[in-house]
């Protein structure tokens, strides 16, 4: 069973900072996912990054994957109240039917 | 276009007992996919079914099962709860044509809370 180590696993900043939160595997991913999800509701896929160094910004987020496919950073700046939420991010194995894993999560908590 | 809804939303039951789930993914999208939903073990994918079969299984006990219907419509069923089975059951939908869930974007539905006492 591949494991998405995803770190820190709670964060609570003052709006106006800046965050950073990573997720780390041992295993080679083809394509890998943001989601955030708030309370009483389902994740909301915020982005997919399938090559290996690729960069995708959203807004204030920044969004990258590793050169070997086995991690990735979710880079916010200036962060609002509207960021709280739980991110998670989830990877696919290559090769045949993908099986989408889902890493730990992380949860945030922006202070107005 | 209405999103993936998920009935019902909140369900307490006793160790022992069953539970039958139930999802309605956004129209025209034939995959339906579950996953579980613990603050231990996080987000863990069940199973998902397109076109009625079931085309991918995670790691999870006999007792949980499902079905799809002709509408795409989906069931999930629990028997003989335990305790640790307590937690949000959500759903996902996709178109399904690429034959993976990871390579389109799923809508998850807001989930069913189960709580077995």
């Amino acid at each position: 069973t591949q494991l998405l180590e995803q770190s820190p696993q709670f964060l609570s900043i003052q709006e106006g900072e800046n965050l950073t939160v990573y997720c780390n595997s041992s295993s080679v991913f083809s394509s890998l996912q943001w989601y955030r999800q708030e309370p009483g509701e389902g994740p909301v896929l915020l982005v997919t990054v399938v090559t290996g160094g690729e960069v995708k910004k959203l807004k204030r987020l920044t969004f990258q994957f590793g050169d070997a496919r086995k991690d990735s950073s979710l880079h916010i700046t200036a962060a609002q109240p509207g960021d709280t939420g739980l991110y998670l991010c989830a990877g696919a194995q290559p090769g045949g039917y993908q099986k989408v894993t889902f890493g730990t999560g992380t949860k945030l908590q922006v202070i107005p | 276009k209405a999103g993936v809804t998920q009935t019902p939303r909140y369900l307490i039951k006793t160790r022992g007992q069953q539970v039958t789930l139930s999802c309605s993914p956004i129209s025209g999208h034939r995959s339906v996919s579950w996953y579980q939903q613990t603050p231990g073990q996080g987000l863990q994918f069940l199973f998902e079914y397109f076109s009625e079969t079931q085309r991918n299984k995670g790691n999870f006990p006999g007792r949980f099962s499902g079905r799809q219907f002709s509408n795409s419509r989906s069931e999930m069923n629990v028997s003989t709860l335990e305790l640790g089975d307590s937690a949000l059951y959500l759903c996902a939908s996709s178109l399904g044509t690429s034959g993976s869930p990871s390579w389109e974007t799923q809508y998850f539905g807001p989930g069913t809370r189960l709580l077995v006492l």
